[in-house]
């Protein structure tokens, strides 16, 4: 089956620096989107991307986040400065069209900020 | 937007019983509903989904119902194993529909 790969798997940073998060959706998917996951937590979403452009966001996502998808294969979330509170398990996921398709996640970038 | 609320927070079984997981959404245009099962150190993957059209849909050990009228929809393993010992989750579509709301997880742990 088809893999959505992530890289990399564990990332840890000073708080104030940047971190970029990569990841390889399926190949013939549309939709692409990234979710986050605080430890014993439930999976929050952070922003969806279709189109070369982000189609909704939620609360977390604020200025300080900020996706692209620069070569038509890989997709990535970059955090600006980074905060405490950023520390989570970060997952991408990609779908082939809408909400009825199944959503293929990958095995997640663990990012400590310290 | 959708909220999506899942009983029990955690639930444990003798290996060969039965487990049921219960959800309950609030968007009442809600039409599809996968459930996901996260094993440690690794990201969600589906199981089993339903879309509103059905009431039941059933995957070996595993079977999904669905109640449109009071929006809820749960989650049946039958003879658990302690393979499938993990953390399920619900979503349901919201916002744009493009994206899934995920409930709070049910912690499976089955008892050899």
């Amino acid at each position: 089956e088809p893999e959505v790969t992530q890289t990399p798997s564990h990332q840890v940073t000073q708080m104030g620096q940047e971190v970029i998060l990569r990841c390889v959706p399926i190949s013939n998917h549309l939709y692409f989107y990234w979710y986050r996951q605080i430890l014993g937590q439930k999976v929050e979403f952070l922003v969806s991307f279709y189109n070369n452009e982000i189609s909704e966001k939620s609360e977390i996502f604020d200025d300080q986040f900020s996706v692209e998808r620069p070569d038509g294969s890989n997709f990535t979330l970059k955090i600006r400065s980074t905060k405490l509170e950023d520390s989570a398990m970060y997952f991408c996921a990609s779908r082939r069209q809408g909400v009825n398709e199944k959503l293929f996640f990958g095995s997640g970038t663990q990012l400590s900020v310290l | 937007g959708e909220n999506v609320e899942q009983h029990p927070s955690t639930l444990s079984v003798q290996e060969g019983d039965s487990a049921v997981i219960k959800c309950t959404y609030s968007d009442s245009a809600s039409n599809y509903f996968p459930w996901y099962k996260q094993e440690l150190g690794k990201g969600p993957q589906l199981i089993i989904d339903i879309r509103s059209n059905v009431g039941e849909k059933k995957d070996q050990r595993i079977a999904v119902t669905l109640n449109k009228t009071a929006k809820h929809f749960s989650l049946h393993i039958t003879e658990t194993q302690p393979e499938d010992s993990a953390v399920y989750f619900c979503a349901a579509p919201s916002g744009g529909y493009q994206k899934v709301t995920f409930g709070t997880g049910t912690k499976l742990q089955v008892i050899p």
